[in-house]
């Protein structure tokens, strides 16, 4: 079985501040984790991606997680939010190849001025 | 970067009548591509996975004479939302892999299509 849980489904910050956007993973195989953003009525754009190599992946906008394995985790972090980062984030799991492919319910994140 | 294009972006139908939307892959071939269906508040539920030259698989619960789907070549996939009614409203997205990728390479998505149907 395989699942994703993104344990906020709304997050407001101040503008300047550090966002955090939580994700708790399971899979039976070794997964693929991604973070995509998308602004109201657009398509998912690819943040960042973890497949196995560096724990700390660094993505666009200055966004970056880091995969804990013994957490199951895959949090998504920024040091300073910005007004444009307002968007939905979405969490999604990949294992056994792209056919087994998991999104989580998705991030609402509100920047306050 | 790899680029899907979906069309249109909005389409306002009345009821009973057929919508087509189209998703390419404009700078890489994709022999799958998968489309999404989004409520509102709601993460995107798979509705079929379109595999080119061969007939597309539907998720359980979502109707095939419906929501066809066609995969002819292998930058262009095309969902046709049959007959449609108030309750098909939703946002339509699609999403490919480059072939030519490895197994957990990223999925790209389109910009997404918001029918609406009268």
């Amino acid at each position: 079985a395989q699942s994703v849980t993104q344990l906020d489904s709304h997050v407001s910050v101040s503008e300047g501040t550090p966002v955090l956007l939580r994700c708790n993973y399971s899979s039976s195989y070794s997964p693929s984790l991604f973070w995509y953003v998308q602004h109201p009525n657009k398509g998912l754009q690819l943040l960042l991606k973890y497949t196995s190599a560096a724990t700390l992946v660094k993505g666009i906008n200055g966004f970056e997680a880091e995969f804990k394995k013994s957490e199951t985790s895959f949090h998504l972090t920024k040091p300073s939010a910005h007004m444009s980062d307002a968007a939905e984030y979405f969490c999604v799991v990949y294992s056994g190849g792209y056919q087994k492919v998991t999104f989580g319910i998705g991030t609402k994140l509100q920047v306050i001025p | 970067g790899a680029v899907v294009s979906q069309h249109p972006s909005r389409v306002i139908c009345k009821s009973g009548t057929s919508v087509k939307i189209e998703c390419r892959s404009l700078d890489f071939q994709a022999t799958t591509m998968f489309w999404y269906r989004q409520f509102p508040k709601k993460s995107l539920m798979l509705m079929a996975t379109s595999n080119e030259g061969s007939k597309a698989t539907y998720e359980q619960g979502v109707e095939k004479d419906k929501f066809l789907i066609n995969h002819a070549s292998l930058t262009l996939s095309t969902l046709t939302v049959t007959s449609a009614h108030p309750e098909d409203s939703s946002f339509y997205i699609c999403s490919a892999r480059d072939q030519g990728g490895f197994s957990n390479s990223p999925l790209h998505f389109g910009n997404g299509t918001r029918l609406t149907v009268t």
